[in-house]
């Protein structure tokens, strides 16, 4: 099915690990974003990307990286995770323009403990 | 920079009662205002946009208006069903590229 595809669903972290997780969509949209889904605060963005090779800080990007190297990939890199890094991290797609609205994966929950 | 606010949840209804979830927001530009759905352990889902003043979005008997003078975009529906239970979030773009969130209102219907 056509869509944003978001691994893992769950993960456990320690304190200082890092890992890497996965957002592929497979309908030729330029733009991709990442999001962090708190109680109380909605979603707030991290990262975004406008395509290959182009990205950009959104507004809680601290302690996160990430990279475009293809249209249909775009990784999220935490580099040392803290507990403030439990979230759920959403990762969404849309064509040329964010007002199209956005297609979203299906989150990855994470604790950091 | 821009902003949503939207109304204190949870909201609690009966069946077929009418819905309102206001929605206003704060923008330096002329943005294009959004209503998302999230059901629980999904990913958010579009469920009704306005791109411009005195728009209306319709989608499965939810509506909403683009109120410039008023900077609201209230989501609306005459009779609510037990599947509508979810959480409801507004949102406008800000520039191009990137899309403001409220913090967004869990509905809880009962049967």
């Amino acid at each position: 099915n056509a869509g944003v595809t978001q691994t893992p669903k769950f993960q456990v972290l320690k304190t200082g690990q890092s890992m890497t997780l996965q957002c592929a969509q497979d309908m030729n949209h330029e733009y991709m974003s990442w999001y962090r889904q708190d109680p109380g605060m909605g979603l707030r963005l991290i990262h975004y990307s406008v395509g290959a090779g182009i990205t950009d800080q959104g507004e809680v990007p601290n302690g996160y990286n990430v990279s475009r190297s293809t249209t249909e990939d775009f990784p999220l890199r935490l580099l040392s995770a803290a507990p403030s890094q439990t979230s759920v991290y959403f990762c969404a797609s849309t064509r040329r323009a964010v007002n199209y609205g956005y297609t979203f994966g299906s989150g990855t929950r994470l604790t950091v403990v | 920079g821009d902003s949503v606010t939207q109304m204190e949840g949870p909201v609690t209804l009966s069946e077929e009662a009418f819905l309102t979830i206001n929605c206003t927001y704060t923008a330096t530009g002329y943005p294009s205002l959004f209503w998302y759905v999230q059901y629980p352990g999904e990913g958010l889902q579009l469920l009704l946009k306005a791109t411009k003043a005195d728009d209306k979005g319709s989608n499965k008997g939810f509506e909403a208006t683009y109120r410039k003078e008023t900077t609201s975009f209230h989501l609306e529906k005459g009779s609510v069903q037990v599947s509508d239970s979810a959480v409801y979030f507004c949102a406008l773009t800000e520039g191009a590229q990137k899309l403001v969130f409220g913090q967004g209102t869990r509905l809880t219907i009962n049967p």
